[in-house]
Parts: C-alpha cells; sequence; structure tokens
C-alpha cells in the first residue's frame, strides 16, 4: 500500500517561529510537492522536488524553502512564521516518468495555526 | 500561463446525477485528473483520462473531455451521501509531471 506521511496532523505555531513540516513517502518516487489548501483558492503550490537536492518554486514560494536530503523525504521550512501562513498543507509524490500517467498520492494534510 | 477553473458548490439531492464541470488553458495537456478529499482527509486520485480520450467510464463515474474547448466533466450517477466530498480538477502541466488543480467543487448530497 503507498504512502505519503506527514508528521502532524495539527500544529500551533507562534508568529516568527521557525517551522519545519516534514513528509515522507515510500514509493521511490523522483517527484514531490508541497501544497498549501485555503477555502476558495484550492491547491496552490509552494515548491516541488524532482530529485534530491534539486527543488523548483511554485506558484507561491515566498516566505517558505525547502529540503530534499534524501529521496523519500522533502521538508517545508517557514522561516518565520506569520498569521497568513494559517492553511492546511499537503505533500504528495509522483512517479518520474515523462511519458504515462502520473498520478499524484497525498498525504493526509498537516493544519498549521500560527498565533 | 496553465489555469484550471471549477465551480465552488453543488448541490444535489440523493439518487441524482450530479456534473462536477472544469475547464483548463494548457492545451499541451497529456492527463487530466479528478481528484476526492473528504472532510479532513488528503486528495485521493478517482478518476484519470489521456487526452486522446473523449470519455472514460468507471462504475458510477463518466468522465468526458471536450479538448476543443478544453473543458472536463465528471458525472456520478446515483449520488449517494458518501459522495459528499470536495472534488478536484487537475491537469498535468510545465515540466517536471507537476499537477495543477482548480479551486474544488464542494458536493452536498441531501435527502
Amino acid at each position: 500500500d503507498v504512502k505519503v506521511t506527514q508528521s502532524s496532523r495539527y500544529l500551533v505555531k507562534r508568529t516568527g517561529e521557525k517551522v519545519f513540516l516534514e513528509c515522507v513517502q515510500d514509493m521511490d518516487h523522483e517527484n514531490m510537492f508541497w501544497y498549501r489548501q485555503d477555502p476558495g483558492l484550492g491547491l496552490r503550490l509552494i515548491y516541488f522536488s524532482y530529485d534530491v537536492k534539486m527543488k523548483e518554486k511554485g506558484d507561491i514560494p515566498e516566505g517558505y524553502s525547502v529540503s530534499r536530503e534524501k529521496k523519500e523525504r522533502f521538508s517545508l521550512i517557514l522561516e518565520s512564521a506569520s498569521t497568513n501562513q494559517t492553511s492546511m498543507y499537503l505533500c504528495a509524490s509522483s512517479p518520474g516518468t515523462s511519458l504515462g500517467n502520473t498520478e499524484a498520492f497525498f498525504g493526509q494534510g498537516t493544519r498549521l495555526t500560527v498565533v | 500561463g496553465e489555469d484550471v477553473e471549477q465551480s465552488l458548490f453543488l448541490s444535489v439531492r440523493e439518487g441524482d446525477s450530479s456534473v462536477i464541470n472544469c475547464t483548463y488553458t494548457d492545451s499541451s495537456s497529456t492527463y487530466l485528473y479528478w481528484y476526492k478529499q473528504e472532510p479532513g482527509a488528503g486528495l485521493q486520485l478517482l478518476t484519470y483520462i489521456f487526452s486522446n480520450m473523449d470519455m472514460k467510464q468507471d462504475q458510477r463515474l463518466t468522465v468526458l473531455l471536450n479538448k476543443k474547448d478544453k473543458h472536463l466533466s465528471l458525472r456520478i450517477a446515483d449520488t449517494q451521501t458518501g459522495d459528499s466530498a470536495i472534488y478536484f480538477c487537475a491537469e498535468r502541466g510545465g515540466g517536471y509531471n507537476k499537477l495543477i488543480f482548480g479551486a474544488g467543487t464542494r458536493l452536498a448530497v441531501h435527502p
């Protein structure tokens, strides 16, 4: 059974704190993604990674950074958390094939509240 | 740029058919997807369609693709209360197999 696991379901952090959201996949996928989900806005891509140590900015990278030191793990970092980063964060992974279906598998989400 | 649009809400009576619509902009999209998100959960792939197909049927689900109009729809026959969820349309666009999602349609099923 394929699995994408996010380290926390719920997090409450204070403004200005450095926050780490961790994601691990066990499918040997090349691609990993971080999205945030807000009502009425759907899923917006923050960052993605197509290989170890490789990363690309998504649509809303400001205020975030990422780390991919190992293939199975993709971390999202909020350098200095702010209240407008209160959101649901979803991690996903997909195989790196350029042909064929590229289904993305999602973690259960981390609901982050910044107070 | 790439964009995917869908209406935000749909309300149907139990037993009726639901039709969720989506438009996309990237004509080079090879695959289009429908994901389902139940309350408090991540997204699960419901079905997908390859761009050279017009229709795909999978039990109660029917996907229609109009490539000329860049319009995708998901029909759920005999809608049940367990179908209440948010449904996301997504296209595979850009490089590195990036998925572009719509805002999601919240389907409410009432007796």
